[in-house]
């Protein structure tokens, strides 16, 4: 059970260029989502799913899209890239239907010169 | 949007005291609250979580106390070993939405 997985660990980017982090997880889970960590703050939701072809917008959506076809799979896009998404982002996944204890990916470091 | 703060950002504890963690939270229609643990370059680790229909809740060494009436959440933890030593994080659950204080980073003194 390898739980939460994320690729790459670390990304560099040029602004304007597009790429895609991705997320998986094996524990069939329903309720995915993505998060991005930036210094001396907490995590903020980016998009989130509760399951296969449902997505939705979280806090900070904006740069960002996601897609859900598949239970095992979140990933997120990021159409073209900004410095202002130089972030750490973090996928998780949680059971839900009233189990909110997430299980957390070790994160993608992302810089965009 | 949701506001949760956390009243202070560090926190130093001899090893073998007792370690209080708080959080205010300003949407009082949350129903759940959960506490994580992120050590340096790892991702948030689930402590414990709490419902708002209860205002304790214990776990192994530590204990979430929610007060609804002030819209505050504590983390306390008992015996603090150096292990303890992360960046805490208390977030709250509205709808499918999870929103996240900015943390308080707990360090342990041998």
């Amino acid at each position: 059970n390898a739980g939460v997985t994320q690729t790459p660990k670390f990304q560099v980017l040029k602004t304007g260029q597009s790429m895609t982090l991705q997320c998986a997880q094996d524990m069939n889970h329903e309720y995915m989502s993505w998060y991005r960590q930036d210094p001396g703050m907490g995590l903020r939701l980016i998009h989130y799913s509760v399951g296969a072809g449902i997505t939705d917008q979280g806090e900070v959506p904006n740069g960002y899209n996601v897609s859900r076809s598949t239970t095992e799979d979140f990933p997120l896009r990021l159409l073209s890239a900004a410095p202002s998404q130089t972030s750490v982002y973090f996928c998780a996944s949680t059971s839900g239907w009233g189990n909110y204890e997430q299980y957390f990916g070790p994160g993608t470091r992302l810089t965009v010169t | 949007g949701e506001s949760v703060g956390l009243h202070l950002p560090t926190l130093s504890v001899q090893e073998g005291d007792n370690s209080i963690i708080n959080c205010a939270y300003s949407n009082s229609a949350s129903d759940y609250f959960i506490w994580y643990k992120q050590e340096s370059g790892k991702g948030p680790q689930f402590i414990i979580d709490i419902r708002s229909n209860m205002d304790k809740r214990q776990g192994q060494r530590v204990t979430v106390l929610l007060n609804k009436t002030v819209k505050h959440l504590s983390l306390q933890i008992a015996a603090t070993q150096p292990g303890d030593s992360a960046v805490y994080f208390c977030a709250e659950n509205t709808g499918n939405q999870f929103y996240f204080g900015t943390g308080t980073s707990l360090t342990v003194i041998p």
